[in-house]
This record gives structure tokens, sequence and C-alpha cells, in this order.
């Protein structure tokens, strides 16, 4: 089942517009992951937020976490056209299993239009 | 560092045929994870093994399984294929933890005809 839910499902902006996305959660989480996919391909892996923490930047890419909302967003500034990809937001919460498991949402379509 | 490879990278079998995946790691990283990512469910997760041991186990029938090799190195198997296996495989290594900064390899596309 999915955890996290991103918002909008699609995105569609002009290169050097900034792009937000959005993800909401229903667990307590452990930390929350943000990562990128070009068509068809392996994930990549973009920012790690933990839960004690609310903000967190990394070259043009800033993410904030809300726990009381169990919420985050991804902000990437000054987008460029290789910006066009899809982004996941994966939250890692204790399995019960002994271990911690990721679980991904559907993710956000980002297009950057030149 | 080399990063992390699956093999095959793409597949076409039939449906009641079994298949097998393979995935090597980062070297050092002892977690693996598979994952299932299909159009309409998304990115789903599997199992994840460490130190050989399955660690973790999604919600899926017993007609996948995997295992994990003393030097990381992990498959997954799918039995009896379904139509409705048609989907992209991916495996990630980590560290230590499922909870870590997941390395995604590229996949395999498995088509199930």
């Amino acid at each position: 089942s999915q955890q996290g839910e991103e918002d909008p499902q699609a995105l569609s902006i002009q290169e050097g517009e900034n792009a937000t996305m959005n993800c909401s959660y229903k667990t307590s989480i452990n930390n929350l992951q943000w990562y990128r996919q070009n068509s068809g391909r392996g994930l990549v892996h973009l920012i790690l937020i933990r839960s004690n923490e609310r903000e967190k930047h990394s070259g043009r890419l800033r993410v904030t976490l809300d726990t009381s909302k169990k919420s985050s967003s991804l902000l990437i500034t000054a987008s460029r056209a290789a910006d066009t990809a899809s982004y996941f937001c994966a939250t890692a919460a204790f399995s019960g299993a002994g271990s911690y498991q990721l679980t991904f949402g559907k993710g956000t379509k980002l297009s950057v239009i030149p | 560092k080399a990063g992390v490879t699956q093999t095959p990278r793409y597949l076409i079998k039939t449906r009641g045929q079994q298949v097998t995946l393979s995935c090597s790691p980062i070297s050092g990283h002892r977690s693996v994870s598979w994952y299932q990512q299909t159009p309409g469910q998304g990115l789903q997760f599997l199992f994840e093994y460490f130190s050989e041991t399955q660690r973790n186990k999604g919600n899926f029938p017993g007609r996948f399984s995997g295992r994990q090799f003393s030097n990381s190195r992990s498959e997954m198997n799918v039995s009896t294929l379904e139509l409705g296996d048609s989907a992209l495989y991916l495996c990630a290594s980590s560290l230590v933890s499922g909870e870590e900064t997941q390395y995604f390899g590229p996949g395999t596309r498995l088509l199930v005809l």
C-alpha cells in the first residue's frame, strides 16, 4: 500500500521557474526521502530529511517536513530542462519485523519546457 | 565505486514460466531491497535482505522469492508467471538498513506474454 501521496500528479513549467511538489503520508516515520526517476530508469536519491528536521537544502533543492501535518514539500528552484523527470517521496518507517521499510508514493511527473 | 548492477536488463517470458533476476550491490553494501514498479500500482516493496537473511517482506504472493549470497549479491525469483507480473523490477542497496539512502540499479524490465 502507498504511504506517501504526491501532489500534483503532473506539473508542467517553463525553464527558470520554480517547481513545488508535495507529499502527504499517514503514519509515524523515521525519515522521508525524495528520489528522481528519468523515464523508465532506476531511481536517483535526491535528499533525506529526518523526522526531527524541518528543512533541508541541497543545491537547488529545498525540502521541508511538517510531522504534525504529516506532509513534506520539495522545491526545485530555477528549473532546467534536465529536471524533467518523475519525483517520488519515500517514507522510512519501522516495519515491526525488526527493520525499517521504505514506502514510495506514486510520484509527480515534472515537465520543464525550454 | 561501481553502482548497483542488475541482469538481465530486459526479459520476455510466457505465462507459467519462471524467472530469476540478479542484483549486485555497491561494494560494501549489505542491505539489498527489491521493488516492483508498474504504471497502475507504482513502486511496491517486495523484500529486503541483509546478511543472507530476509529481514522484511512486502505484500506479495509466495510466487515471489529471493535470496542473498555471502558476497551480498541477491537474486529474486518469480515462479508461475502471470500477465500482471509484467513490470520494471528494481534492486536497491544500502550500507546497513532499509531506512537509509537507497542506491538503485537500472532495473530489469520483464514482459510476460
